[in-house]
């Protein structure tokens, strides 16, 4: 089973900023990953797919890069409705599709 | 746009069963994976199975193996899960979810279900 691993568990960032959650794989997934958003009480939405592809309707202000076992999502200009909580997925290696453990972005 | 909606709320003994459901609209329904994922309170998200009805294949993780099971109906484009031998760690919010790409489970889920909770409680 390949792991997920994200880090940092907890983000803390002001309005306007930059920020880049990671997310490391115990073993290459190629670009096979994908980046999901949780806000409390809701379903998870699809925010990038193929390591760097943004899903219909997601701003351009997400992005995500890497490859093998090394990935990032960067956000830029951050707003506050970009508070939640943000899951990478491996769905190359087969079952299960693990997740990684999440991190939680605040916006302060 | 495709839509998935799962049954309510649910509560149950330990040891007995849940069969909750996700009826989907808005696109072709046997020629997707449909996947569930479940959620513990306050916890990450698990991946537990999928199915893709037109192949009547399914792929289970290996930790739910053995008191899993994932079927669908095609007819009313429903897909269910239905998980035995229930013990209290197995209370959590259930999603079912799509499949972005045609006919294969190596697929990012980009259309969710509004999610079920299960709990189980003597």
């Amino acid at each position: 089973e390949k792991v997920m691993t994200q880090s940092p568990a907890t983000l803390s960032v002001s309005p306007g900023e930059r920020t880049t959650l990671s997310c490391r794989a115990s073993q290459s997934v190629n670009n096979n990953l994908a980046w999901y958003q949780q806000k409390p009480g809701q379903a998870p939405s699809l925010l990038i797919y193929g390591a760097s592809t943004r899903a219909t309707g997601i701003p351009a202000r997400f992005s995500g890069t890497g490859s093998g076992t090394e990935f990032t999502l960067t956000i830029s200009s951050l707003r506050s409705e970009d508070s939640a909580v943000y899951y990478c997925q491996q769905y190359d290696s087969w079952p299960p599709y693990s997740f990684g453990q999440g991190t939680k972005l605040e916006i302060k | 746009q495709v839509q998935l909606v799962q049954s309510g709320a649910e509560v149950k003994k330990p040891g007995s069963s849940v069969k909750v459901s996700c009826k989907t609209s808005g696109g072709t329904f046997n020629t997707f994976a449909i996947s569930w994922v479940r959620q513990a309170p306050g916890q990450g998200l698990e991946w537990m199975g999928g199915i893709i009805s037109i192949f009547d294949k399914t792929h289970y993780a290996q930790r739910f193996q053995d008191r899993v099971a994932i079927t669908a109906v095609e007819s009313t484009s429903t897909a269910y899960l239905e998980l035995s031998g229930l013990r209290s760690e197995d209370t959590a919010i259930y999603f079912c979810a799509r499949g972005r790409d045609m006919a294969s489970f190596a697929s990012p889920l980009d259309s969710w279900g509004q999610g079920t909770l299960v709990t189980v409680s003597s």
